[in-house]
């Protein structure tokens, strides 16, 4: 069965400083990894997936199939970035999807 | 576009009771997928229904079930409450094709069992 293992449950740092959210996953096949993010008093949304392979508001993910992690990373942490975090999978388009239990990130000034 | 909608937003219950929550996807998306969120456990897959079947399970008791009706509006049920169902109920609606990757969550039911 697929599993999805966020190790931290609270992250802090200061403004400015680099931030990295682990995900790491077992799967045996291809997954699709998937980003999301729950901010105060907010629904839960979309942030970013692997296949897209973009930037959204400084984050970025990439997807390593040898150490089957997904990793969130920003260079430059700002205080809005607060928020829950949560990595998320699935195997294919259609099958449901499974997350982690998520990792609170407080960023300070 | 209008978002997902759940209702009702809170709910409090006695044990032994059972509880219907409803939950209203976006126009057009035919995919509902319903999660118990709790601290301890965080978000946990209940089931999806897509087109009125129920498309995929997650590891709960015969307790818990669901339905979808042709207007893709969903509902969950749980029957015979205990104090550890209290939780946060969320759904999600997606798309079908090429955007079905992306889930768009409602604001969730709070539930309260006492």
């Amino acid at each position: 069965a697929q599993r999805v293992t966020q190790p931290e449950k609270l992250l802090s740092v200061f403004k400015g400083a680099p931030v990295e959210l682990k995900c790491n996953y077992s799967y045996s096949g291809s997954p699709e990894l998937f980003w999301y993010v729950q901010y105060s008093r907010q629904r839960l949304q979309l942030l970013l997936r692997h296949i897209s392979r973009e930037s959204i508001k400084g984050f970025t993910a990439d997807l390593n199939k040898g150490e089957t992690s997904f990793h969130l990373k920003k260079p430059f942490a700002q205080e809005e970035d607060s928020a829950m975090y949560y990595c998320a999978l699935r195997r294919r388009a259609g099958t449901a999807l499974i997350f982690g239990k998520g990792t609170t990130l407080s960023v300070s000034s | 576009k209008a978002g997902v909608t759940q209702t009702p937003r809170y709910l409090i219950k006695t044990r032994g009771q059972q509880v219907t929550l409803s939950c209203s996807p976006i126009s057009g998306h035919r995919s509902v997928s319903w999660y118990q969120q709790t601290p301890g456990q965080g978000l946990q897959f209940l089931f999806e229904y897509f087109s009125e079947t129920q498309r995929n399970k997650g590891n709960f008791p015969g307790r818990f079930s669901g339905r979808q009706f042709s207007n893709s509006r969903s509902e969950m049920n749980v029957s015979t409450l205990e104090l550890g169902d209290s939780a946060l109920y969320l759904c999600a609606s997606s798309s079908t094709g090429q955007a079905s990757y992306e889930q768009y969550f409602g604001p969730g039911t709070r539930l309260t069992v006492t």
